[in-house]
């Protein structure tokens, strides 16, 4: 079974400051890759998706994700961020076979605060 | 607009009772995805969906139960409510034609309290 795992559980930042969400994810074959963002009492959001070519994926809101099929990482990046940036993400897998159709497996999530 | 609603948007209720959770979306997909939210442990997969008569368990079914008579709902009960199913509720749902691509949108979320 996939397993997604997001390394940092918080992570704070001052604002116009650069910062990493880092996940990793176990699977040794193809898959597709997601990031989605929770802002305070909303549902999940789509910020960016991995499919296939170019590894670099831009999102919403400046956010940019790498793809790393070596390390099995997809690391999202912001080079300054923004008090409305505070939020919850979700790094996400899903497998491109009709087994597992459709179906996302979540990490942990990484609430990232933005202070002033 | 195409949207995804949940209600009630809170509940609290008793160990023991049935409750039902709604969904309701007018997107028109085929699948739909009901997963709980909880520290720590980000969102698990309850129940899902791929059509009309479809539903599969997910890696948390136990105590729960869903049924698809059309496109547009899909109720997640809880049979006999336990305090270990207090937790944010959300439903989701995609389009279901291109298999794993696709991005799911996310009700608002129920926030269910069990004492």
């Amino acid at each position: 079974a996939q397993s997604v795992t997001q390394l940092d559980s918080q992570v704070p930042v001052f604002e116009e400051a650069p910062v990493e969400l880092r996940c990793n994810y176990s699977s040794s074959v193809s898959v597709y890759l997601f990031w989605y963002v929770q802002y305070p009492n909303q549902g999940l959001q789509l910020l960016l998706k991995y499919l296939s070519g170019s590894t670099l994926v831009k999102g919403i809101n400046g956010f940019e994700a790498e793809f790393n099929k070596s390390q099995t990482s997809f690391h999202l990046r912001k080079p300054s961020v923004h008090i409305s940036d505070t939020a919850e993400y979700f790094c996400a897998v899903s497998d491109p076979d009709g087994t597992s159709y459709g179906k996302l497996t979540f990490g942990q999530g990484t609430i990232l605060t933005v202070h002033p | 607009d195409a949207e995804i609603t949940q209600s009630p948007r809170h509940k609290i209720t008793e160990t023991g009772r049935q409750v039902t959770l709604a969904c309701h979306q007018t997107w028109n997909h085929n699948n739909m995805f009901w997963y709980r939210q909880d520290l720590g442990h980000g969102l698990r997969l309850i129940h899902y969906s791929y059509g009309v008569q479809d539903t599969n368990k997910g890696e948390v079914s136990d105590g729960y139960s869903v049924s698809r008579s059309n496109t547009e709902d899909l109720p997640l009960t809880l049979e006999s409510a336990a305090s270990s199913q207090t937790s944010v509720y959300f439903c989701a749902s995609s389009e279901g034609i291109l298999a794993g691509q696709e991005t799911q949108y996310f009700g608002p979320g129920t926030r269910l309290l069990v004492l």
